[in-house]
């Protein structure tokens, strides 16, 4: 019963270099978020899909790119990592359009970037 | 724009009844959830409103007033294990608006 799962679960990065986050649902969920959190501010929106192949900028977008190629899987890439990225982040996926669906979140990926 | 305000930090004792308010202004409201986050863990799902009105959950409970944008959740017989951040969170479509949470200790 895994859920939502998130790789790598920890990271350092160097200044100016690039990774990506992986996140993987096993619930069928059409729409799928990225979220960073940071201390004193909550969860704000980074990227979010509503199916397979589509892609919307949420609240916070610049400095990151994601792509939805598979139903199951959300990536979240960082081209040239800074320091400002340094957060813990979260991915999350739903059902259908949130109404009254809750969100399903990974454990989180603790990145440090130096 | 979105402004979900909740309170920092609350400190209570096991046993007693701790409430906490939550007020918005969004641009948009659908519902508004409650989540519960563990130190190092994800958000997990606690209660969800759309009508106005209390929603009891053993527990837990969560109340919304569309026309005063404020809820609460309230938790009863605490526990230590109810030391934990607490999420206000409106949803707009698809998207969830967060509060910064509440830290809420529980003392012996």
């Amino acid at each position: 019963n895994a859920g939502v799962t998130q790789t790598p679960k920890f990271r350092v990065l160097k200044t100016g270099q690039s990774m990506t986050l992986l996140c993987a649902q096993d619930m069928n969920h059409e729409y799928m978020y990225w979220y960073r959190q940071d201390p004193g501010m909550g969860l704000r929106l980074i990227h979010y899909s509503v199916g397979e192949g589509t892609t919307a900028k949420g609240e916070v977008p610049d400095g990151y790119n994601v792509s939805r190629l598979k139903k199951q899987n959300f990536l979240l890439g960082l081209e040239s990592a800074a320091p400002s990225q340094t957060s813990v982040y979260f991915c999350a996926s739903s059902y259908s359009p949130g109404r009254d669906q809750p969100q399903h979140f990974g454990d989180g990926t603790r990145l440090s970037i130096l | 724009g979105q402004n979900i305000d909740q309170p920092t930090e609350m400190t209570a004792t096991e046993g007693a009844i701790v409430q906490i308010n939550c007020t918005y202004q969004t641009s948009g409201f659908n519902g508004l959830f409650w989540y519960q986050q563990h130190a190092g863990e994800a958000p997990t799902f606690l209660s969800y409103n759309v009508l106005d009105g209390l929603e009891e959950k053993g527990r837990f409970s969560s109340f919304l007033s569309r026309s005063k944008g404020y809820s609460y959740l309230l938790l009863k017989e605490l526990q230590m294990k109810d030391s934990a951040s607490y999420l206000c969170a409106v949803t707009n479509d698809y998207k969830l608006s967060f509060g910064a949470g509440t830290t809420v200790t529980v003392r012996a």
